[in-house]
């Protein structure tokens, strides 16, 4: 069964360093989304796209993220410089085009010290 | 803004009984509906989607859609331990970007 890979599934980094994570989609998913999940809070919208097109990045704090899915297919979402609140889940999910439901990949869980 | 609300329990339930797990939204325009479980430390995984009003029905999950109340609900039939995770509401309103709720964690006890 097609699944949604992300790497690394941990990271620990220290303070104003820079992190990346990176994730691949099942394999004609035109659609890519990077959610940022708190421990005991709900998936939180960072980024959706839409083939290589930004759709919504309403939510992403701008001065220190940035994503990019250059081909439409894989995507990366770098942090630079990362805080000690940027400790979290961070989540891919892939969902045919036109379809809501979505498939997520294993997360990245990421602890800044 | 459109929100989700999820009572974060934990809702306790004894092995073999109904879990009930309630969810409710703000946006009116929604139209599509989900309930993902997510164990400690992974992933969501798709349990269910609904869309129409009424009940709809999967294995021992049914998940109810009442949009007038703007209300959706999740009944865990024969409850097992296994089911023991947070479940996740999350709903759509046609942009194809869902809102989650906070989540709310069961605990099926033996």
């Amino acid at each position: 069964e097609a699944e949604v890979a992300q790497s690394p599934r941990y990271k620990i980094t220290e303070k104003s360093q820079a992190v990346a994570f990176w994730c691949d989609p099942i394999s004609g998913h035109a659609t890519l989304y990077w959610y940022r999940q708190i421990l005991g809070q709900g998936p939180e919208l960072l980024v959706q796209f839409q083939d290589e097109s930004v759709v919504d990045d309403s939510q992403l704090p701008k001065d220190r993220f940035s994503a990019e899915r250059l081909k439409g297919v894989d995507s990366t979402l770098k942090i630079q410089p990362a805080e000690l609140g940027d400790s979290a889940m961070y989540l891919c999910a892939s969902s045919p085009r036109f379809q809501e439901t979505q498939y997520f990949g294993p997360g990245t869980r990421l602890l800044v010290l | 803004q459109k929100e989700v609300e999820q009572n974060s329990g934990p809702l306790s339930v004894p092995e073999g009984a109904i879990a009930s797990l309630n969810c409710t939204y703000s946006d009116r325009v929604s139209q599509s509906f989900f309930w993902y479980r997510q164990y400690s430390g992974k992933s969501p995984e798709l349990i269910m989607s609904i869309y129409s009003n009424g009940d709809k029905e999967d294995g021992r999950f049914t998940a109810q859609l009442n949009k007038a109340s703007q209300y959706v609900s999740l009944l865990i039939r024969d409850s097992q331990p296994s089911d023991s995770a947070t479940y996740l509401c999350a709903a759509s309103g046609g942009s194809y970007i869902p809102t989650f709720g906070r989540g709310t964690s069961l605990i099926v006890h033996p």
